[in-house]
């Protein structure tokens, strides 16, 4: 069975510091997507970024990129520039077309300081 | 116009009722869920249907019973609530082959 691994229950952030989240994933699969969602306290889940494990390169999405490291099945996503917006739960989450449907990690809290 | 919208966002009940939670999505999609997040945060995956066919039916108490009339609805009918109901409930849709899921703004449910 697929797992998806957030070990950190929180992180905080300086505005406009550079902030890293860690997730990690179990799989015997080799065609799977992975995905950060962020979800504020408005409760929406809203997709941040996405990556095809095929691709070799790591996807970015303006402030958000990711380090896609395939062979250790490590999957971070990194926040530029943060910002007071960016308070929020994030979720890692992966699929495979295998059983169709996203797993999510726990998630992890993150704060922004002003 | 709201991608994935679901009614109502509140519910409060008692014990014992049956309630319902709808979902309507119109981004055209195929793949409909249903997902539960608990007081932890932590979201898991109930239901998945296809083209109105369920395809997904993870450990859930037969209490709670998904229906699509087409493809465009996914709609949550719970029978005789309890305490341990309590949660928000996330509708969601996708596409075959694209892969993201589009969620619905929730549904807080409330059992007392």
């Amino acid at each position: 069975a697929q797992t998806v691994t957030q070990s950190q229950p929180e992180m905080s952030v300086q505005e406009a510091e550079t902030v890293t989240l860690s997730c990690t994933y179990d799989t015997s699969e080799s065609d799977y997507y992975l995905f950060w969602y962020k979800q504020p306290p408005s409760r929406q889940m809203i997709l941040v970024i996405r990556q095809e494990a095929y691709k070799q390169q790591n996807a970015t999405e303006n402030r958000f990129s990711v380090n896609f490291q395939k062979a250790a099945k490590s999957f971070s996503l990194k926040i530029s520039d943060s910002q007071l917006g960016d308070a929020a739960m994030y979720f890692c989450a992966y699929y495979t077309g295998a059983n169709s449907k996203l797993t999510f990690g726990k998630g992890i809290t993150l704060s922004v300081r002003p | 116009d709201t991608a994935v919208s679901q009614t109502p966002k509140y519910l409060v009940t008692q014990m014992g009722n049956d309630k319902s939670i709808k979902c309507e999505q119109n981004l055209g999609h195929d793949t409909m869920y249903w997902y539960k997040q608990d007081s932890k945060k932590f979201l898991k995956i109930m239901f998945s249907y296809n083209n109105k066919e369920l395809i997904i039916n993870e450990t859930v108490p037969n209490r709670f019973s998904p229906k699509s009339p087409d493809k465009a609805h996914l709609n949550l009918h719970i029978n005789s609530l309890e305490l341990g109901d309590s949660a928000v409930y996330f509708c969601a849709s996708s596409q075959v082959g694209v892969t993201e899921a589009f969620f619905g703004q929730g549904t807080r449910l409330t059992v007392v």
